[in-house]
């Protein structure tokens, strides 16, 4: 039972490079989250899910675009990476507000 | 409104202390208040979280108190350990939306043996 899997771990990009994140659930979960965590930010939502085929944008949106095309998987896009979004990026998953999130271990984005 | 404010931004405590940190919000619709602890290199964890009907809530050496009154909550660490040395975070969500947690900035805490 692996919880919440993040893939890369780290991952180094050049400015104006693409990429995307993976998040992989195994818990059955509906709802799940993307945060970036910066010094001094704590976590700040990018987007977010209630459901497969569903998205939303969260508080810092720009730059990124996300999908949910399976329920167990969600995917963070950079289009055209820019050293601001040099970052640690956490996917969250959550069965209800009452029962916390369950965090993965992050991804490390330097954009160079 | 949806700011969570969280206080100090770091804190030393030496062994045995109590350590205490502060969140306050604004936002009246916010009705689960949880606490998260991060170690270096890893996602935040579910320490412990109240909801606004109890005054308190204890669980091992962790305490939330809760005001909401004055729309403010703290976790207090007693007997603190080195082994809680990390980042809490405090949040706040209304459990009738979207289940969007926001979060404090965090806390740093280092326990000095």
């Amino acid at each position: 039972n692996a919880g919440v899997t993040q893939t890369p771990k780290f991952r180094v990009l050049k400015t104006g490079q693409s990429m995307t994140l993976l998040c992989a659930q195994d818990m059955n979960h509906e709802y799940m989250y993307w945060y970036r965590q910066d010094p001094g930010m704590g976590l700040r939502l990018i987007h977010y899910s209630v459901g497969e085929g569903t998205t939303a944008k969260g508080e810092v949106p720009d730059g990124y675009n996300v999908s949910r095309l399976k329920k167990q998987n969600f995917l963070l896009g950079l289009e055209s990476a820019a050293p601001s979004q040099t970052s640690v990026y956490f996917c969250a998953t959550s069965q209800g507000a009452l029962y916390g999130y369950t965090f993965g271990s992050g991804t490390r984005l330097t954009v160079v | 409104q949806q700011q969570v404010k969280q206080s100090p931004q770091s804190l030393i405590v030496q062994k045995g202390g109590i350590s205490i940190i502060n969140c306050a919000y604004e936002n009246t619709a916010f009705d689960y208040f949880p606490w998260y602890q991060q170690f270096p290199g890893k996602g935040p964890a579910l320490l412990i979280a109240i909801r606004p009907d109890v005054s308190e809530k204890k669980e091992g050496r962790f305490t939330i108190s809760f005001n909401k009154s004055a729309k403010q909550f703290s976790l207090h660490i007693m007997d603190s350990q080195p082994g809680d040395s990390a980042t809490y975070f405090c949040a706040a969500v209304s459990t009738s939306g979207t289940y969007k947690y926001i979060f404090g900035t965090g806390t740093r805490l280092k326990v000095l043996a």
